[in-house]
């Protein structure tokens, strides 16, 4: 049984560009979290999409972004990249009250 | 706003040794959950452990056990007879809970542990 896959696993940007993560959660699972991940740090969340729709949200600027598509998979649009927004972007999948099972994580560097 | 600390930055044990983690969490919410994640290298966080805020029970499951005391909002972790394969970061998460469906998580900066042959 899959768990949660991330594409792609390693990325490099340039400052202002814009950049889409993919995730597909594990079989069965209807919720999907994205989590950002500094280097040292603890991860924050930064929004849960349940239904297609944006249920809850973190601390994050609007130029994060998020879609769920009919399917449960999932993407993250980050626009405007920062320097700042480097990071180990992780997804996390879910059903109702049962635990998140989260990806492997994608490593965004911008330059 | 809910918080969740980890004062252990680092710990380093000699394999065999008892160790434990310690989280200290603050919440308004009288429904919660508490939670252990492993991560290692790879990046990937793996469960460990869930305790909601009604059940007080210390357990064991295998090498783990946990102990939870709401009276100082504390839910620490101890594995026994550490291993080398146990050198990781570990991550204390809380979540809320509403309506049957797990919420945000909120992590602890982690405690990266090393366990030496």
């Amino acid at each position: 049984d899959a768990g949660v896959t991330q594409s792609p696993t390693h990325l490099i940007k340039t400052r202002g560009q814009q950049v889409t993560l993919r995730c597909s959660p594990k079989s069965g699972h209807d919720t999907v979290s994205w989590y950002q991940q500094a280097l040292g740090q603890g991860p924050q969340f930064i929004f849960q999409y349940y239904e297609e729709e944006e249920r809850q949200r973190g601390n994050f600027p609007d130029r994060f972004s998020g879609h769920q598509f009919p399917n449960y998979s999932s993407e993250l649009n980050v626009n405007a990249l920062l320097l700042g927004d480097s990071a180990l972007y992780l997804c996390a999948s879910s059903l109702g009250a049962y635990s998140n099972t989260f990806g492997s994580g994608t490593r965004l560097t911008v330059v | 706003a809910q918080k969740v600390t980890q004062a252990q930055t680092e710990i380093s044990v000699v394999e065999k040794e008892d160790v434990t983690l310690d989280c200290v969490y603050e919440t308004r919410d009288t429904t919660y959950y508490l939670f252990w994640y492993k991560q290692p290298p790879s990046g990937e966080l793996v469960f460990l452990i869930r305790r909601n805020s009604f059940d007080e029970q210390n357990e064991i499951s295998g090498r783990y056990s946990w102990n939870f005391q709401k009276s100082t909002s504390s839910f620490n972790f101890t594995i026994t007879a550490s291993q080398v394969v146990d050198s990781a970061v570990y991550f204390c998460a809380l979540s809320e809970r509403k309506g049957g469906s797990n919420y945000k998580l909120t992590f602890g900066k982690g405690t990266l542990l090393t366990v030496n042959p």
